[in-house]
C-alpha cells in the first residue's frame, strides 16, 4: 500500500529566505506526483505535476524534482514572500485511474 | 470560466435531515471528484465520475449519495449522516477520467463546510 509522508509538517521561517519542502513515497512505481497549496478553510490549488518521465518542473519561484528511484520530492520555494503562507502537500497516482494519494502536508508561515 | 464551484459554502443539518452538496463546472472537463477533509488531515477520495458515470466509490457508506447529472453539475446527497461525518467536502474536476498524459490537473472547488449536530 503506498504511503506518502511530508517531512517537516509544520515550517516557520523569515520572508526572503529560500526553502525546500519534502515529500517520500514507499512504492516508485508512481504513474506521477502533483504539489498543491491549500489556504485555511480552502480548497486545493495545483501548482506542478510531475509526470513518472519526468525529473523536474517549474513555475515562477517553485521548483519540484523528483526522483522515483529513491521515492522522493522536493518542493523548492525562492525568494519566499508572506502570501506563500500555506498548507503544501503532495499527492501521487499510480495509474491512470486519477486517485490521488497525500502526503499530511506542510504548514508554511513566511513571517515578514 | 476557470473554476469548480460549489455551495452552500457552509451547511449544518441534523442527523435526520436530508440535503444536497452541490458542484459545478463549465470548463468542459469530463471527470469529477469528491473528496473529503478532516480538519488538519488530507484529503481522501470519496467518488470519481468520469464521463457522467461513476467509475469509483472508495467504500464510501450509503448515507452518501453521489449524483452526475451531466458533464457540468455533480451532487453529493446526503442523508442520515453522523457527526463525524462532519467535515469540508471538496468537489474537483479535471479535462479526462482516463490515462491521457498530463490531462489529470485537478481543479478543485473552494469546499462546503458541513456540520452534523
Amino acid at each position: 500500500k503506498q504511503e506518502v509522508t511530508q517531512i517537516p509538517a509544520a515550517l516557520s521561517v523569515p520572508e526572503g529566505e529560500n526553502l525546500v519542502l519534502n515529500c517520500s513515497f514507499t512504492d516508485s512505481a508512481i504513474y506521477n506526483l502533483q504539489w498543491f497549496r491549500q489556504d485555511p478553510g480552502k480548497g486545493l490549488t495545483s501548482l506542478l505535476l510531475i509526470q513518472s518521465s519526468q525529473r523536474e518542473q517549474t513555475s515562477g519561484r517553485l521548483n519540484a524534482s523528483l526522483d522515483k528511484s529513491s521515492g522522493r520530492s522536493t518542493l523548492y520555494i525562492a525568494a519566499s514572500q508572506p502570501g506563500d503562507s500555506a498548507t503544501y502537500l503532495c499527492a501521487v497516482t499510480m495509474d491512470s485511474s486519477y486517485k490521488l494519494i497525500f502526503g499530511s502536508g506542510t504548514r508554511l508561515l513566511v513571517r515578514p | 470560466d476557470t473554476e469548480v464551484t460549489q455551495t452552500p459554502k457552509h451547511l449544518v443539518m441534523g442527523m435526520t435531515n436530508k440535503k444536497s452538496l452541490k458542484c459545478e463546472q463549465h470548463m468542459g472537463h469530463r471527470a469529477m471528484y469528491w473528496y473529503k477533509q478532516k480538519a488538519k488531515k488530507p484529503p481522501e477520495l470519496m467518488f470519481v465520475y468520469s464521463y457522467e458515470k461513476l467509475s469509483i466509490n472508495e467504500s464510501v457508506p450509503s448515507r452518501f449519495s453521489p449524483e452526475c447529472p451531466n458533464s457540468s453539475l455533480l451532487n453529493l446527497h446526503l442523508h442520515a449522516l453522523q457527526p463525524e461525518d462532519s467535515a469540508l467536502y471538496l468537489c474537483a474536476s479535471s479535462k479526462s477520467g482516463t490515462g491521457a498524459s498530463g490531462a489529470n490537473v485537478l481543479t478543485f472547488g473552494a469546499g462546503s463546510r458541513l456540520t452534523v449536530l
